[in-house]
């Protein structure tokens, strides 16, 4: 059964702090996603990795990075904080693709929300 | 611009009832499709992979129409726990592992 974690479910944090946001799974899984939920606007891709160390921007970088040391862990890093900031985040992770079009089922952790006061 | 999307909805049904979802993209080299499954405050959960054609799981049926670039999900004898928002996912297609998701379409299943 496929396990992701996210280190906190509800995080409240003031503007200007650095806020990092973890994200762990267990199926030996190669590609790890970042993702924000607002409402009105769905899923959008922050970033994501497909092996450790490797990092690609998806469709909303700007204010955020990330860090892949273990292919286990993914983690978003928010450098300073915005009230724009305020959201769901939610991490995903899937099997590589191997090529020929498809894309494979990404299975996502329990989500963070958090609030930047 | 890659989108996928959906009527939001609300679609208010009775239990019992039969209710189909229907979803359109415009990536042509997309080949996978998913349905996911969004309860309240909830992460996404799938619901049904569709690579071909389509694909049955009990209740649920979902269809792929490529030359019309459409997607749809029935689901028949609607339950209470139905109730939640299904969202129409897309692959960008080529070597990239990225999906598209759609905003989602809101089912409330009435007793």
């Amino acid at each position: 059964d496929v396990k992701v974690t996210q280190s906190s479910r509800y995080l409240v944090k003031r503007t200007g702090e650095k806020v990092f946001l973890e994200c762990v799974q267990d199926m030996d899984h190669e590609n790890m996603f970042w993702y924000r939920q607002d409402p009105g606007l769905g899923l959008r891709l922050i970033y994501f990795s497909y092996d450790v160390k490797m990092k690609e921007k998806g469709d909303i970088p700007e204010g955020y990075s990330v860090s892949r040391e273990k292919k286990e862990r993914f983690s978003l890093i928010l450098e300073s904080a915005s009230t724009n900031q305020t959201s769901m985040y939610l991490c995903a992770s899937s099997f590589l693709t191997f090529g020929g079009g498809r894309q494979e089922t990404q299975y996502f952790g329990p989500g963070t929300r958090l609030l930047v006061l | 611009r890659k989108e996928v999307e959906q009527d939001p909805g609300p679609f208010n049904v009775p239990e019992g009832a039969t209710v189909a979802f229907n979803c359109t993209y415009s990536n042509s080299a997309s080949q996978s499709f998913f349905w996911y499954r969004q309860d309240c405050r909830k992460e996404p959960k799938l619901l049904m992979s569709v690579y071909s054609s389509g694909n049955e799981d009990g209740r649920f049926t979902a269809q792929l129409n490529r030359a019309s670039q459409y997607i749809s999900l029935l689901i028949r004898d609607s339950k209470l726990s139905d109730s939640a928002t299904y969202l129409c996912v897309g692959g960008y297609g080529g070597a990239t592992n990225k999906l598209i998701f759609g905003t989602g379409t809101l089912l409330a299943v009435q007793p």
